[in-house]
């Protein structure tokens, strides 16, 4: 079972929808959680960190729940610059912090 | 140009020859990674070092594989008797005193292994 795991999509949105997608990770000890972006053969890049009481920046919402493991990011009024790849990532106090476990995405295509 | 920047950005290789990757990483930055992607995956950690330390190195990793970072700023990454399966974009990321976990990536190297 993988550590990090996410619904690859594609996730079609129509421009100006809402649309929200999971991240499931295994280990129960984890904890710190993010959100990164990836663009088309473009290196990741942090989109925001995910708290424990949820946080918002701008149209963007990120919640945790730990009882059940996973992590959300929900994109209000979908922008055709938000098709993208969404990458969960979580850290473990088992590992070194450099070791930062990627899900392998969450694909979004914002649609006219 | 500030951010993370590796070379080359591309290298085709026969199987069984040896390549090398640079990455300098952002000047203040104490940490840099070693990832590797390939498609339809997340990035797939490979080692990292703070400062001239190479801390961790992935379990995965092949023997043939070996990273440097001498003097604390620039790294390679060596394969050794490259192998079709190392075909990947290989991306190197560093990180900032206090935010280790806000990786700054470079725009990668793209292995293919003939």
């Amino acid at each position: 079972r993988k550590e990090v795991e996410q619904d690859p999509g594609p996730f079609n949105v129509p421009e100006g929808a809402t649309v929200a997608f999971n991240c499931t990770y295994s280990n129960s000890a984890s904890q710190s959680f993010f959100w990164y972006r990836q663009d088309c053969r473009k290196e990741p890049k942090l989109l925001m960190s995910v708290y424990s009481s949820g946080n918002e920046d701008g149209r963007f919402t990120a919640q945790l729940n730990r009882a059940s493991q996973y992590i959300s990011l929900l994109i209000r009024d979908s922008k055709l610059s938000d098709s993208a790849t969404y990458l969960c990532v979580v850290t473990t106090p088992t590992d070194s912090w450099g070791k930062l476990q990627f899900g392998a995405g969450t694909q979004v295509v914002v649609t006219p | 140009d500030t951010g993370v920047s590796q070379n080359p950005r591309h290298k085709i290789t026969k199987r069984g020859q040896n390549v090398t990757f640079r990455c300098d990483p952002i000047s203040e930055h104490n940490r840099l990674y070693w990832y590797r992607q390939t498609l339809g995956q997340g990035p797939e950690f490979l080692t990292y070092f703070q400062n001239e330390a190479q801390l961790e190195k992935s379990r995965l990793l092949s023997d043939r594989f070996s990273a440097e970072r001498p003097k604390g700023s620039f790294s390679t990454l060596e394969i050794q008797r490259t192998e079709q399966g190392d075909s990947a974009m290989y991306l190197c990321a560093s990180s900032a005193p206090g935010a280790a976990e806000k990786l700054f990536f470079g725009s990668g190297t793209q292995l293919s292994v003939l």
